[in-house]
């Protein structure tokens, strides 16, 4: 079964600090994909991210970063020196096969707020 | 015009009332997606449609029932709902059925509520 745990719930930093947001995934398939979506409270989510399990490669946009390790099946979110704007729930998701249904499965999110 | 375009995008109904929600996209994608966002709870992907075929019924109540007329309109037909099924209900599409890989494109989502 495919699982996407997101243990920070809540998460409050003051402008400009960094933080990071973790994402811890399970399957058992080879090949999968994993995403990063913003959810600000507009409601709607952005896309930010999708990387495969065949590219390790840390990428890097802007003030945002994004570091894949598959030994430890992980895919964490780092925002530097975060705005005011960053303020949303930011959910990590898997898209792997599983006996031939390809289902995006989220995890509970992560709620950003940056102090001013 | 927006990726995917929701309306209503809030809604108040009774348990006896029918209503129904719907989802535009503009973005020539192939798939349509109906997802239920809970206070705390992960995503729960509700329906699937590939080319206007429906390819997903994750089990949810007959209450429910999608339509999709083409592979840009998506419509969520409400009846005899319950106040659990007060939710957000997001609209999503992707240009390629089956999701692996493709990215979802959500729209602002209907915030429903049931009195």
């Amino acid at each position: 079964a495919q699982k996407v745990t997101q243990a920070q719930t809540e998460i409050s930093v003051v402008e400009k600090e960094d933080v990071t947001l973790d994402c811890v995934y399970e399957t058992r398939d080879t090949t999968y994909y994993l995403f990063w979506y913003k959810q600000p409270p507009s409601g709607e989510l952005v896309f930010l991210i999708r990387r495969n399990s065949f590219d390790e490669q840390n990428e890097i946009s802007g003030r945002y970063s994004w570091n894949f390790q598959k030994s430890t099946s992980s895919f964490n979110f780092t925002i530097t020196a975060s705005q005011v704007v960053d303020s949303a729930v930011y959910f990590c998701a898997l898209s792997a096969p599983f006996f031939g249904n390809e289902k995006l499965t989220f995890g509970t999110g992560t709620r950003l707020t940056i102090i001013p | 015009e927006t990726g995917v375009t929701q309306t209503p995008r809030h809604l108040v109904m009774g348990m006896t009332n029918k209503k129904s929600l719907k989802c535009e996209q503009h973005l020539g994608h192939n798939a349509m997606y109906w997802y239920k966002q809970s206070a705390k709870k992960p995503l729960e992907l509700m329906f699937v449609y590939n080319f206007k075929e429906q390819t997903e019924n994750n089990s949810v109540p007959s209450r429910f029932s999608p339509e999709c007329p083409n592979s840009s309109h998506l419509f969520l037909h409400l009846h005899t709902l319950q106040p659990e099924d007060s939710a957000l209900y997001l609209c999503a599409s992707s240009q390629d059925p089956g999701g692996l890989g493709s990215p979802l494109h959500f729209g602002n989502g209907t915030r429903l509520t049931v009195t």
